[in-house]
């Protein structure tokens, strides 16, 4: 079956920790984004990446970074430069990265700054 | 500047009716819109999409219209059934852009 895993599920840190989120697709995806979702507001993009070894910032990039070293993997650390990063992350991938492309998501993870 | 707009945060409708959802953009370099839907500790799934080219896509029970002159862009379902209860998620984006900008979300209750 192919698609995007996420994990974990729920992740919770104590504040000051950097932490990782992963992602990893098994649908031969060239493109992969991050999404930030607060309560009652829509997806905002952190980073998104056309192809691998290369990464572009999304509207809210600051306090996060990724790397794009595999095709099928696109890790987002969550560094402790966030300001507020309790938050619902979710990934997604598609087929080549252009804007006519519907893109598939994971079921996302749940971050909780503690 | 929130490029893309879902006015309406919840819409509730009775089963069989026809659920209208609304999304508004202000850019015109986007070309292309796509509706996904969400349930709860999911991720959105895609729905249906259309291009600037055209003003009406149908699939099913789901038809988009498109009026570029507005800048406006609906979702309708008929007949709407308890199942399409969830959040929907209007996109648009430029066909040669890397990234697609999406709007609040419009949450769907439809009654039985």
């Amino acid at each position: 079956d192919g698609g995007i895993t996420q994990s974990p599920k729920y992740l919770f840190r104590k504040e000051g920790q950097n932490v990782t989120l992963s992602c990893e697709q098994n649908l031969n995806h060239d493109a992969m984004y991050w999404y930030r979702q607060d309560p009652g507001q829509g997806l905002r993009l952190i980073y998104y990446s056309q192809i691998v070894n290369d990464f572009q910032k999304g509207d809210i990039a600051e306090g996060y970074s990724v790397s794009r070293e595999k095709k099928e993997s696109f890790p987002l650390t969550v560094t402790s430069a966030q300001k507020n990063p309790t938050a619902f992350y979710l990934c997604a991938s598609s087929a080549q990265g252009r804007g006519n492309q519907p893109q598939h998501f994971g079921d996302g993870t749940r971050l909780s700054i503690l | 500047d929130q490029q893309v707009k879902q006015n309406s945060p919840s819409l509730s409708v009775q089963e069989g009716r026809i659920s209208i959802l609304n999304c508004d953009y202000t850019n015109s370099m986007f070309d292309y819109f796509l509706w996904y839907k969400k349930y709860p500790a999911e991720g959105p799934t895609f729905l249906i999409s259309i291009s600037s080219i055209k003003d009406k896509n149908e699939d099913g029970r789901f038809t988009v219209f498109l009026n570029k002159s507005a800048k406006h862009l609906s979702l309708h379902i008929v007949p709407s059934q308890p199942g399409d209860s969830a959040v929907y998620f209007c996109a648009a984006s430029a066909t040669n852009a890397g990234k697609s900008t999406f709007g609040d979300g419009t949450t769907l209750t439809v009654k039985p």
